[in-house]
């Protein structure tokens, strides 16, 4: 079956600081790999995603490569916000009838001091 | 433009009571989804409607139903509460391969 693994949380920074949020996956098929956040309160928003190996996802500042070769997803962003506080998601859909059935690794908390 | 509606925001039950989560969007998506959430987890698959007549078990589907209404709207619910089912409940729709729009969720307690 499919899985999801995100690094430990939480995950604490100062503003500017650089941040890496690590998952990996395992999926029957090639996947379709995304992040969501989830701001206090709310739902959760697509941030970024690729849908095949080798392609970069990115918006508001945030990256992510898809590795086919170390099944990794890894969040980036160069100098974080305190707006960034949020919890965030990696998952995989694999596609055909079964696409939109997400998986989804645990969630990473990330807060952003001053 | 709503986009994904939930009702209710909040709900409190007894052990054996039972409820429906509403669940509505205005985007005309073929597919759509209820998820849970609990710390730790991520959120897991219980049913999806993949188009409007249609519905199939996820992840976790025991202790619930669900019925696609209409193309609009997909409801859960819950014949007899257990605290295990004490989570938030998010509802989701996708059109074909592009992003879910996920609601704002239903925070459950069960009692």
């Amino acid at each position: 079956g499919n899985s999801v693994t995100q690094m430990e949380g939480p995950v604490t920074l100062s503003e500017e600081a650089f941040l890496t949020i690590n998952c990996t996956y395992t999926a029957t098929g090639y996947p379709s790999l995304f992040w969501y956040v989830q701001y206090p309160g709310e739902g959760l928003q697509l941030l970024l995603k690729a849908t095949k190996a080798d392609d970069k996802g990115s918006n508001k500042g945030f990256e992510a490569t898809y590795r086919k070769e170390t099944t990794s997803f890894h969040l980036e962003k160069g100098s974080v916000q305190v707006s960034d506080s949020a919890v965030y998601f990696c998952a995989l859909t694999t596609g055909g009838t079964s696409y939109g059935k997400l998986t989804f690794g645990q969630g990473t908390i990330l807060t952003v001091h001053p | 433009n709503a986009g994904v509606t939930q009702t209710p925001k909040f709900q409190v039950l007894k052990t054996g009571q039972s409820m429906t989560l509403q669940c509505a969007q205005d985007m005309n998506h073929n597919s759509m989804y209820w998820y849970r959430q609990d710390p730790g987890m991520g959120l897991r698959l219980i049913y999806y409607s993949a188009s409007e007549g249609t519905t199939d078990k996820g992840e976790v589907p025991n202790g619930y139903n669900v019925s696609r209404l209409n193309k609009r709207e997909f409801s859960l619910r819950l014949e007899s509460a257990a605290p295990s089912q004490t989570s938030v409940y998010f509802c989701a729709s996708i059109v074909t391969s592009s992003e879910q729009y996920f609601g704002p969720g239903t925070r459950l307690t069960v009692t």
